[in-house]
């Protein structure tokens, strides 16, 4: 078993939907990040958090340290937010969730 | 003006032969990371350096091994490829050691070995 796990593992929404992504983590940490990959392949980093809410543009992560759990949220969405959006939790070293697919129909 | 570079994008070659993709950072990152994307898009650590000292090497084959002639570059030389070697290899880089440190990742190098 992953000690990150998203979910879900693909969301398919029309242009304009609300879109939650969720990541449950098994390891004791105190940050989370967010990380894109476009579907070009390359990936970019979108947020690191270690409590409360983080927004960027469209997009807001938010994260409870004790419940072990974050969600990244994207408002208003367009078809240039298809990609995988990865969450990954550091300790030792980052681990990656699974990853979860996402695209947008026109 | 490209961060995290990497060479060369796709590289297919034969079974049993070696290879070697370069990976270079113009951020002045102390830290540099070599990681592995499976076809399940599954992204795993292999290596990381910290000022050309190796700081993480998981568990991988022998036949990898990664290389920091200085802090801006860290590449990685594989021997003897087996096919399940084949896969995106993404180079990244963060300020300092210490995952908790944002990274930044290059476009990456797809290797198929057949």
């Amino acid at each position: 078993k992953n000690e990150v796990e998203q979910s879900p593992q693909n969301l398919t929404a029309q242009e304009g939907e609300f879109i939650t992504i969720n990541c449950s983590y098994s390891v004791g940490i105190s940050a989370l990040h967010w990380l894109q990959q476009h579907p070009g392949g390359g990936i970019v980093s979108l947020f690191m958090l270690s409590s409360g809410k983080k927004k960027h543009g469209r997009l807001i992560a938010t994260i409870n340290i004790q419940e072990k759990h974050s969600s990244l949220h994207i408002t208003a969405s367009h078809p240039r937010d298809s990609a995988v959006y990865i969450c990954a939790a550091p300790s030792e070293k980052l681990t990656f969730g699974t990853g979860t697919r996402l695209t947008i129909i026109p | 003006d490209t961060a995290v570079s990497q060479t060369p994008k796709y590289l297919v070659t034969q079974m049993g032969n070696d290879k070697s993709i370069k990976c270079e950072q113009n951020l002045g990152h102390d830290t540099m990371y070599w990681y592995k994307q499976d076809s399940k898009k599954f992204l795993k650590i292999m290596f990381s350096y910290n000022n050309k000292e190796l700081i993480i090497n998981e568990t991988v084959p022998n036949r990898f091994s990664p290389k920091s002639p200085d802090k801006a570059h860290l590449n990685l030389h594989i021997n003897s490829l087996e096919l399940g070697d084949s896969a995106v290899y993404f180079c990244a880089s963060s300020l300092m050691a210490g995952s908790y440190n944002e990274q930044f990742f290059g476009p990456g190098t797809r290797l198929t070995v057949l």
